[in-house]
């Protein structure tokens, strides 16, 4: 099945630093990502929506600013958590949608999350 | 505006029991449902999707879910559990021009010994 994968699966920083997460699809091109936030104990909260060579679309409620997403090539989008605070500190979710084929086969494969926790 | 509702949070059951997880959801356009499982520390995995077609969905690890329209609902069952089946288990529903996922809240099955 198609892999997704993340980079780092956990980071700690401090305060006022700025982490870069990267999200792959391994063996399929993805015109489109999405990253996701999860508390603990929550479900995921659809953060923004990548598409490679135009700009992120952001949720109502996500500072775009501070959330940085760049989605450079059909396999590589990047969120930037700049200036982190503690309040940021939550697992990261990426998919990769594979949208190659009919729309039978149009299913969002997710990577396996980034633990960021900003100290 | 798209809502997806699971009724359970939690369902304690006993192995070689037994499950449904229960889902509703609210659309005014056609959606496509899916469900997902989460183990700890990790991220979603695809059990079973409903696109069209045959309203009884059959996935991975046993599980089969049930598409009723006029119930607008997508129950998740297994007729036995394994230990191995305690996790996070999401339902989902997209459009399928937007491709955006939403999410229920998470139902949290715990099968016990």
């Amino acid at each position: 099945g198609a892999v997704v994968s993340q980079h780092p699966s956990w980071v700690i920083c401090k305060s006022g630093t700025s982490v870069k997460i990267e999200c792959r699809s391994l063996d399929f091109q993805a015109t489109t990502m999405f990253w996701y936030r999860q508390f603990p104990k929550q479900s995921l909260m659809l953060m923004a929506t990548s598409n490679e060579g135009s700009k992120a679309t952001y949720e109502q409620g996500v500072e775009k600013d501070k959330f940085l997403i760049n989605h450079a090539s059909l396999t590589l989008s990047t969120l930037t958590v700049t200036s982190a605070h503690p309040e940021d500190s939550s697992f990261y979710i990426c998919s990769a949608r594979d949208s190659g084929g009919p729309p039978s086969t149009d299913t969002q494969y997710f990577g396996p999350g980034t633990r960021l926790t900003v100290l | 505006a798209q809502s997806v509702t699971q009724l359970d949070s939690q369902v304690p059951v006993f192995e070689e029991a037994p499950v449904e997880l229960r889902c509703n959801y609210s659309s005014s356009v056609s959606v496509y449902l899916f469900w997902y499982v989460q183990y700890p520390n990790q991220g979603l995995q695809l059990l079973l999707k409903y696109l069209s077609g045959s309203t009884l969905v059959k996935g991975i690890n046993g599980f089969e879910a049930e598409f009723n329209k006029s119930q607008t609902s997508f129950h998740l069952r297994k007729p036995s559990v394994h230990i191995s089946d305690t996790a996070e288990y999401f339902c989902a529903v997209s459009s399928w021009n937007t491709g955006k996922l939403i999410f229920g809240q998470g139902t949290t099955l715990q099968v016990k010994p």
